[in-house]
């Protein structure tokens, strides 16, 4: 069965540059959840979309945005890169419906801020 | 503030034992409820949910919820090497809403 897909994989920034995760969803799941993991730390919700429009927002910092498009996909930008940043950022999509709405995950970037 | 709370172990069980999972959580308006297992380095795998009170069982694992003690457990028959890995409880207050994780029990099963 279809994953999530995410990309990069692997990024690495230097303080002060700008990325850009990227995420597919599982097919026809409508709604896209991004969280961030540090190392030995819990998944920490950033901020979710639902049919393209922003569902519900954690702990993401302003230097962060995020959109998603007419086909689902959704894009993580960040802005003025800190070290703190380096961490596991997972994107997981779910069928939004129901009373129980199983998230699954993709791969995860890894990005490393130097 | 919304709280899931699991003890970080490690728990270490011979191989062939049973494994028991637990998690508590602080939302009264919690209603769905998941287990998923994490490698390191790798991302959650859904294990289970859960979202009524009683047992859930799937192949070797068994869901419990208990809504009146926020509580929530998981069960691993005949654990393998293969098991060892973080289970991570998170708990949903309903739809498409996000999830709150736990920091994860690391288990350990002993060849």
């Amino acid at each position: 069965a279809a994953g999530v897909i995410q990309s990069p994989r692997h990024l690495i920034k230097e303080k002060r540059e700008t990325a850009t995760l990227k995420c597919y969803p599982i097919p026809r799941h409508d709604t896209v959840y991004w969280y961030q993991q540090g190392p030995g730390q819990d998944p920490q919700f950033l901020i979710s979309f639902y049919e393209k429009m922003q569902s519900d927002k954690g702990s993401i910092p302003d230097r962060f945005s995020a959109q998603q498009f007419s086909d689902y996909h959704s894009e993580l930008n960040m802005s003025s890169l800190e070290l703190g940043d380096s961490a596991l950022y997972f994107c997981a999509s779910s069928l939004g419906q129901g009373l129980v709405n199983e998230q699954y995950f993709g791969p995860g970037t890894r990005l490393t801020v130097t | 503030q919304k709280e899931v709370e699991q003890n970080s172990g490690p728990l270490s069980v011979p191989e062939g034992a049973i494994a028991s999972l637990n998690c508590t959580y602080s939302d009264r308006g919690s209603q769905s409820f998941f287990w998923y297992r994490q490698y390191s380095g790798k991302s959650p795998e859904l294990i289970m949910f859960i979202y009524s009170n009683g047992d859930k069982e799937d192949g070797r694992f068994t869901a419990q919820l208990n809504k009146a003690s926020q509580y929530v457990s998981l069960l691993i028959r005949d654990s393998q090497p293969s098991d060892s890995a973080t289970y991570l409880c998170a708990v949903a207050n309903s739809g498409n809403t996000p999830l709150v994780f736990g920091k994860g029990t690391r288990l350990s099963v002993i060849a």
